[in-house]
């Protein structure tokens, strides 16, 4: 149904574990993105990736280290999280890296729960 | 003061009425505007752009009053279905995600 697709869309992890997200958009794309939803607040981009080279880092913890292999996949690697990083973490793809059309493709989201 | 505005609401209206909701920009510069809807436990879809002129799709009206610096979404004769949190889009500039500000969104319940 959607032509970008979120795995795992559900996951629980304590502190000192590490895990990781991935995406894959179907959309022939060249940009992606990863977002981080928190509840009551905005959108906040954290990650941008045109032509799998990374070109925003919106002054992320390291915490949180993103993986473009190529154009259609983006991985965020999770590791040492504190609670406040639960949030629903969505990925995007557009087909303009300016994204001019303001048209952002997102995928469904995973659900993080850091205990 | 916020880049983007929104009231959370939730606004609560009956089926077939018509709502309207505002969104507030801080920047005069911004250049393009956009209405996204998100469905509960779903992802942001684009919904549609404002054109300057106010442009129309359906049931759906989005205006753009630059000189007060808002732009609103009108939703007519509305359906259970329209339930959801629609978020306000806008771009300073074209030039890439980072200049993307999106709202925190108004929240309509329609109810039967």
């Amino acid at each position: 149904e959607t032509g970008v697709t979120q795995t795992p869309r559900h996951l629980v992890m304590g502190m000192t574990n590490k895990k990781s997200l991935k995406c894959e958009q179907h959309l022939g794309h060249n940009a992606m993105y990863w977002y981080k939803q928190s509840a009551k607040k905005p959108l906040e981009l954290m990650f941008v990736y045109n032509f799998k080279e990374q070109t925003e880092n919106n002054s992320v913890p390291s915490r949180f280290s993103p993986e473009c292999p190529n154009s259609s996949h983006l991985f965020l690697h999770l590791h040492t999280l504190q609670p406040e990083d639960s949030a629903l973490y969505l990925c995007a793809s557009s087909q303009d890296p300016n994204v001019n059309t303001g048209e952002l493709f997102f995928g469904e989201g995973s659900r993080l729960t850091v205990l | 003061r916020k880049e983007v505005e929104q009231d959370p609401g939730p606004f609560n209206v009956p089926e077939g009425a018509t709502v309207a909701f505002n969104c507030t920009y801080s920047n005069s510069a911004s250049q393009s505007f956009f209405w996204y809807r998100q469905d509960c436990r779903k992802e942001p879809k684009l919904l549609m752009s404002v054109y300057s002129s106010g442009n129309e799709d359906g049931r759906f009206t989005a205006q753009l009053n630059r000189a007060s610096q808002y732009i609103s979404l009108l939703i007519r004769d509305s359906k259970l279905s329209d339930s959801a949190t629609y978020l306000c889009v806008v771009t300073p500039r074209p030039g890439g995600a980072s200049k993307i500000i999106f709202g925190s969104g108004t929240r309509l319940s329609i109810r039967p």
